[in-house]
């Protein structure tokens, strides 16, 4: 899993202000998978994209949360007016798309909010 | 997904093999079975995964009943690196997977 890489490892924000995260996935693979994983807690599936296109986003909470794979550059998972409650580990995962392949986590970054 | 079921924890003497089972008693004929694992608060880590016949490779095997309701994660001779959470998901592919809480290994000295 060392071919997927977050940045960055940690972020430090101040309630109201806006993360961004990013995730590139390994070489070849077009679908990108971000979780949430609270503190304690068990991963939370959040959003499932390919590029360009998001595929399923019914782990998304309804507002401040978006995410985008662009055609260029990396996926990024970007939170606005950030609250203490979104403190947490996010994990980005990537996978080829194809029927049956397991997909490779990153490290994830993990987000305090002070 | 079919829904899997696993213990909540489990030990094991280092050095010893660990066997981590898992119930997906609803498990349809197109869904394979996955193992991650996630060691404190690392990335999860892919293990292995499979369809009907058993599966080996450098880190596990991994043992499909017959009937595919249950499977078995074995490492064969675990060391306290091993100690971590084991997630079991059975799945046609991996789009949108949903962890359970998994099983927590404890590899005792």
């Amino acid at each position: 899993n060392a071919g997927v890489m977050q940045n960055p490892r940690h972020l430090v924000r101040r309630r109201g202000q806006e993360a961004r995260l990013r995730c590139s996935p390994m070489k070849g693979h077009s679908h990108v998978y971000w979780y949430r994983q609270l503190p304690e807690e068990g991963l939370k599936f959040m959003v499932y994209l390919q590029k360009e296109n998001i595929i399923d986003e019914s782990g998304m909470p309804k507002e401040r949360f978006s995410a985008e794979f662009p055609k260029e550059g990396p996926s990024i998972l970007r939170i606005q007016q950030v609250v203490r409650g979104d403190s947490a580990a996010y994990f980005c995962a990537s996978s080829a798309g194809v029927e049956h392949t397991e997909a490779f986590f990153g490290q994830g970054t993990r987000l305090t909010v002070v | 997904d079919a829904k899997t079921t696993q213990p909540t924890s489990m030990d094991c003497a280092e050095g010893r093999a660990a066997n981590l089972p898992c119930n997906h008693s609803t498990i349809s004929g197109n869904e394979y079975v996955y193992w991650y694992r996630q060691i404190h608060s690392q990335g999860p880590q892919y293990i292995i995964h499979g369809l009907k016949n058993n599966e080996t490779n450098e880190m596990a095997s991994l043992i499909i009943t017959e009937d595919r309701k249950s499977s078995t994660l074995i490492l064969p001779h675990a060391t306290l690196r091993d100690t971590a959470v084991y997630y079991c998901i059975a799945s046609p592919s991996y789009d949108k997977v949903i962890f359970g809480p998994g099983t927590s290994l404890s590899v005792i000295p």
